[in-house]
């Protein structure tokens, strides 16, 4: 079992869907929980991150993190063909990210 | 643009031959990160420094890898007598050491070895 899984996708909407996008892992210990998106052939943007249990919004994206689940999810409002991306969640005890595979989404205009 | 930037973007090699890349990170930000992600993937860890300290070193970098971060700005990574499996992109991100150390990520190394 991988310490993170992801749904690869690929995960396709039409314009305008709240899009929940979700990762689980195995090991309880991480604290920090990011949330990036990639663009094709691009490096990861961070969009969020969320310090243990909890939701965070920004925008029209919320994070949340029920570390009694080991599950944690990213719920995008409101879609627009812009968030067309893949979105990667990452996880952290000490310094190195730990990373899902990623879920490509399509937003569909 | 004061994000961290990563050159070249592209870089095509044959095998066996050795190849370098170079990471600026953000100007204030005291750790450096390697990561390594093939397609379909996310990011792998490869190895950090702390100023002009490395830190940490996963075990996917072999021996032909090295790299440094000698005034604690710049960093390069070498990768020596490249493989075929070494075709990859080589991300390298950058945070503070306080607070949540969110790591910003540059766009990126595309390296195909043939």
């Amino acid at each position: 079992q991988k310490e993170v899984e992801q749904d690869p996708g690929p995960l396709s909407v039409p314009e305008g869907a709240i899009v929940s996008l979700n990762c689980t892992y195995s090991n309880s210990a991480f604290q920090y929980f990011m949330w990036y998106r990639q663009y094709s052939r691009k490096g990861p943007e961070l969009l969020m991150y969320t310090y243990s249990s909890g939701n965070k919004e920004d925008g029209r994206f919320t994070a949340q993190v029920d570390k009694s689940s080991k599950y944690i999810s990213l719920f995008i409002r409101d879609s627009q063909p812009s968030d067309s991306a893949t979105y990667l969640c990452a996880m952290r005890l000490n310094t190195p990210l730990v990373f899902g595979k990623g879920t490509r989404l399509s937003v569909i205009a | 643009d004061t994000g961290v930037s990563q050159d070249p973007r592209h870089k095509i090699t044959k095998r066996g031959q050795n190849v370098t890349f170079r990471c600026d990170p953000i100007s204030e930000h005291n750790r450096l990160y390697w990561y390594r992600q093939t397609l379909g993937q996310g990011p792998e860890f490869l190895t950090y420094f702390q100023n002009e300290a490395q830190l940490e070193k996963s075990r996917l970098l072999s021996d032909r890898f090295s790299a440094e971060r000698p005034k604690g700005s710049f960093s390069t990574l070498e990768i020596q007598r490249t493989e075929q499996g070494d075709s990859a992109m080589y991300l390298c991100a950058s945070s503070l050491v306080q607070g949540a150390g969110e790591q910003f990520f540059g766009p990126g190394t595309r390296l195909t070895v043939l």
